[in-house]
């Protein structure tokens, strides 16, 4: 079973315009990710925020997390013909047991049009 | 630095049959995991390897076993294959805990 989920499942935008994706999950967490994936090829990570911040920023990618609402969202600025690629987020689940297991959401698809 | 490698890309097999996948991790990781990829999914963790012993695993049935290899290399060995576990195959190696490194994955089709 999926514990994130992520909205909406398809975005259709143009070049320069922003893109943004949500993402919920449903148990508490140590951190949250976000990856991205290039249609049929391997995931790869975009940027880590920790349950004890709110906001990060990575180039033009911004990220914002509330625990309390077990919610994150993913900003893309000035979006590029390049950024299409479906986007996941995952959590690595606060009890986890000690090792690095990932819970990802079902991705939401990205198509920036030139 | 060389990143983590999966061979191979692609493999088709028949219902019951077995099958290997290989990763090769990224230099100077030292634990792996891998995730099957359903289409149209989100990856779902099978199980990770630590210094060469499984130290997690996700709800995945005794019939998908690995291995991980003083390298720190690593093979994934799916036995009596049935028609869902038609997917990509993602291995991802790590030094720490986060961030992973997937590889481009193997794509397996079971007929």
């Amino acid at each position: 079973s999926q514990q994130g989920e992520e909205d909406p499942q398809a975005l259709s935008i143009q070049e320069g315009e922003n893109a943004t994706m949500n993402c919920s999950y449903k148990t508490s967490i140590n951190n949250l990710q976000w990856y991205r994936q290039n249609s049929g090829r391997g995931l790869v990570h975009l940027i880590l925020i920790r349950s004890n911040e709110r906001e990060k920023h990575s180039g033009r990618l911004r990220v914002t997390l509330d625990t309390s609402k077990k919610s994150s969202s993913l900003l893309i600025t000035a979006s590029r013909a390049a950024d299409t690629a479906s986007y996941f987020c995952a959590t690595d689940g606060a009890k986890s047991g000690g090792y690095n297991k990932l819970i990802f959401g079902a991705g939401t698809r990205l198509a920036v049009h030139p | 630095e060389t990143g983590v490698t999966q061979s191979p890309t692609h493999l088709i097999k028949t219902r019951g049959q077995q099958v290997t996948l290989r990763c090769s991790s990224q230099s100077g990781h030292n634990t792996v995991s891998w995730y099957q990829q359903a289409l149209g999914q989100g990856p779902q963790f099978i199980f990770q390897y630590y210094r060469e012993e499984e130290n997690g695993r996700g709800n995945f049935p005794p019939r998908f076993s690995g291995l991980q290899f003083p390298n720190y290399s690593s093979e994934l060995n799916v036995n009596a294959l049935e028609l869902d576990d038609s997917a990509l195959y993602l291995c991802a190696s790590s030094l720490e805990a986060f961030p992973l490194h997937f590889g481009n994955g193997t794509r397996l089709t079971v007929t």
